[in-house]
């Protein structure tokens, strides 16, 4: 069984902090994706990241998979209000009965306070 | 807007009861997948349907069942609903069987009393 560990379960911030949420596994995965999620909404895909010490940019966010592809670390720069939610990271299996499947972490709540 | 749309949004059932929930996946997209999401959770895997066919299953019961229809919408029917089967069902999208682009739907939350 693939298990996804995320840290912290929760974050409360002043406005212009910066932040960073961990993702961990003893697992492999062939692809790591961050989702954020809004209440009664579903979760909507951030990015994906695939190769073993990629980094991705997303204007304030940055994403990176570790170079073993068994953890992935999400950065926020001088965060808004507008950051606040729950962040999800998501693993896809590496082959077999795993692949298409995601496996999630417990999520972060993040609370961004003007 | 993800172009994936599930039915009902809300839905209440009493212990015992059955339910069916619906999905419509994305233009293109011949995969569907089926996640629920406990409160304060992240989501589980139920199952994944790909082109009519399951393709692979989570930890859940056999009461937890689906189909996939040919124009790639599908159904996920719960039997004998227990409390602890309250959640938020989470239908999502892809192609090709990938989760690398998966797009989810808003979600049906079910309330079991």
């Amino acid at each position: 069984t693939q298990l996804l560990e995320q840290s912290p379960q929760f974050l409360s911030i002043q406005e212009g902090e910066n932040l960073t949420v961990y993702c961990n596994s003893s697992s492999v995965f062939s692809s790591l994706q961050w989702y954020r999620q809004e209440p009664g909404e579903g979760p909507v895909l951030l990015v994906t990241v695939v190769t073993g010490g990629e980094v991705k940019k997303l204007k304030r966010l940055t994403f990176q998979f570790g170079d073993a592809r068994k953890d992935s670390s999400l950065h926020i720069t001088a965060a808004q209000p507008g950051d606040t939610g729950l962040y999800l990271c998501a693993g896809e299996g590496a082959g077999g009965t795993s692949y298409g499947k995601l496996t999630f972490g417990q999520g972060t709540i993040l609370t961004v306070h003007p | 807007e993800t172009g994936v749309t599930q039915s009902p949004t809300h839905l209440i059932k009493t212990r015992g009861q059955q339910v069916t929930l619906r999905c419509s996946s994305q233009s293109g997209h011949n995969t569907v997948s089926w996640y629920q999401q406990a409160l304060g959770q992240g989501p589980q895997f139920i199952f994944q349907y790909y082109r009519e066919e399951e393709n692979g299953r989570g930890n859940f019961p056999p009461r937890f069942s689906g189909l996939q229809f040919p124009n790639y919408s599908s159904e996920l029917n719960v039997n004998a609903l227990e409390l602890d089967d309250s959640a938020l069902y989470l239908c999502a999208s892809s192609s090709g069987g990938t989760a690398e682009k998966l797009f989810f739907g808003s979600g049906t939350q079910l309330s079991v009393l």
